[in-house]
């Protein structure tokens, strides 16, 4: 069993949908980072949190600790949203400096 | 403001060739820097990092090597690539102490 999973691996989604990517864990974690992937490659860190909710633009990232849940939200989204999203996890124990554990990513694709 | 460059973008290698990546960042001093390897249909895995000049930590055993000449260059090589080099590779760096990594565009190797 994978350390992060996401779901869904792909997803759909007409223009100005609300779209929800989920990602949960089974380490204890220190934090958790969203991260996008465009097309070409690059990755661009979304979001670092450990606790509660952070909000930038249309982008939304929850955290609950206890049932090692997060969810990335996109409001009103947009075809230039189309991209593969990854959550990673930070563990508490160990580890060296860097050693995200990593999910697959969801791939998203807004359609206009 | 803080970049990071990394190059080639692209390339295409036989196998048992040697290979260079290399990673600058600019606009901050003692940074930590990480390469990381995607392979087609994985996640993300680290493969080296660095605190320091000269300072490399390995995370996974393989025909790679990496170095730190300045503080602010990190290179990926390979006396002779296999097939199983083959992947997208991510360039990273991160303040001292803190979580948020900042990624490179990647090169994409292909080995043939």
């Amino acid at each position: 069993k994978n350390e992060v999973e996401q779901s869904p691996q792909n997803l759909t989604a007409q223009e100005g949908e609300f779209i929800t990517i989920n990602c949960s864990y089974s380490v204890g974690i220190s934090a958790l980072h969203w991260l996008q992937q465009h097309p070409g490659g690059g990755i661009v860190s979304l979001f670092m949190l450990s606790s509660g909710k952070k909000k930038h633009g249309r982008l939304i990232a929850t955290i609950n600790i206890q049932e090692k849940h997060s969810s990335l939200h996109i409001t009103a989204s947009h075809p230039r949203d189309s991209a593969v999203y990854i959550c990673a996890v930070r563990g508490i124990y160990g580890g060296s400096q860097g050693n995200l554990i990593f999910g697959k990513g969801t791939k998203l694709s807004v359609k206009p | 403001s803080q970049t990071i460059h990394q190059w080639p973008a692209t390339l295409v290698q036989p196998v048992g060739s040697p290979l260079s990546l290399e990673c600058t960042v600019e606009g901050t001093s003692n940074p930590n820097l990480y390469w990381y390897r995607q392979a087609a249909g994985r996640g993300l895995q680290l493969l080296f990092y660095s605190v320091g000049i000269g300072q490399i930590s390995s995370e996974v055993p393989q025909n790679l090597s990496a170095s730190r000449p300045q503080d602010r260059q990190f290179i990926l090589s390979s006396k002779k690539l296999l097939l199983s080099d083959s992947g997208f590779y991510l360039c990273a760096w991160s303040y001292p102490g803190t979580g948020e990594l900042f990624f490179g565009e990647g090169s994409r190797l292909t080995v043939l």
